[in-house]
């Protein structure tokens, strides 16, 4: 069964540092997200894109964050000048449609913030 | 605004107990409602959804119907088994919102043998 992939699984960082995390959906999917969830907290949406441009972002998503389809298959997750807060499990999802489609999740990336 | 209420974790059964895990949610309009499993180490698998009044979905033993008068999409199963071992996510998905999944707390549950 085709799955979402993300790398890397885990990803330590200094804070003030730049990072990427990277994404491949499943292949005849449009719609894309990125979610968070930091420890012990709700998993919480930040942005979702189709069309190769964002279609909603949450309040979370500052001028920090980018999301950006690169090519026909990754879709990553920029955070700029990374903060102590921004360590959390990302998760990326992709689906074929929106509202009632389910969406498809990845096993996440663990970012840890020094 | 949209929200999930899920009830408060963790959750202790016996192997063959029955399973509840309730659900209420706050949305405008006819959200669709999921239920998703996060087993350790992993990401989130759909576990069933239903995406209008009245629907049930099942999957795996699991259930959930969707009940617009009481706003509630509880999951439940007859027997629990020690592989039922996980959290649990009731998440909805509102019409006209970008098709963006608002997730309850998550209820851990540990199933005994």
């Amino acid at each position: 069964e085709p799955e979402v992939t993300q790398t890397p699984s885990h990803q330590v960082t200094q804070m003030g540092q730049e990072v990427i995390l990277r994404c491949v959906p499943i292949s005849n999917h449009l719609y894309f997200y990125w979610y968070r969830q930091i420890l012990g907290q709700k998993v919480e949406f930040l942005v979702s894109f189709y069309n190769n441009e964002i279609s909603e972002k949450s309040e979370i998503f500052d001028d920090q964050f980018s999301v950006e389809r690169p090519d026909g298959s990754n879709f990553t997750l920029k955070i700029r000048s990374t903060k102590l807060e921004d360590s959390a499990m990302y998760f990326c999802a992709s689906s074929v449609g929106q509202g009632s489609q389910p969406q498809h999740f990845g096993d996440g990336t663990r970012l840890s913030i020094l | 605004g949209n929200s999930v209420t899920q009830m408060e974790g963790p959750v202790t059964l016996s192997e063959e107990a029955f399973l509840t895990i309730n659900c209420t949610y706050t949305a405008t309009g006819y959200p669709s409602l999921f239920w998703y499993v996060q087993y350790p180490g992993e990401g989130l698998q759909l576990l069933l959804k239903a995406t209008k009044a009245d629907d049930k979905g099942s999957n795996k033993g699991f259930e959930a119907t969707y009940r617009k008068e009481t706003t509630s999409f509880h999951l439940e199963k007859g027997s629990v088994q020690v592989s039922d071992s996980a959290v649990y996510f009731c998440a909805l998905s509102a019409y006209n919102q970008g098709g963006k999944l608002i997730f309850g707390q998550g209820t851990e549950l540990s199933v005994k043998p």
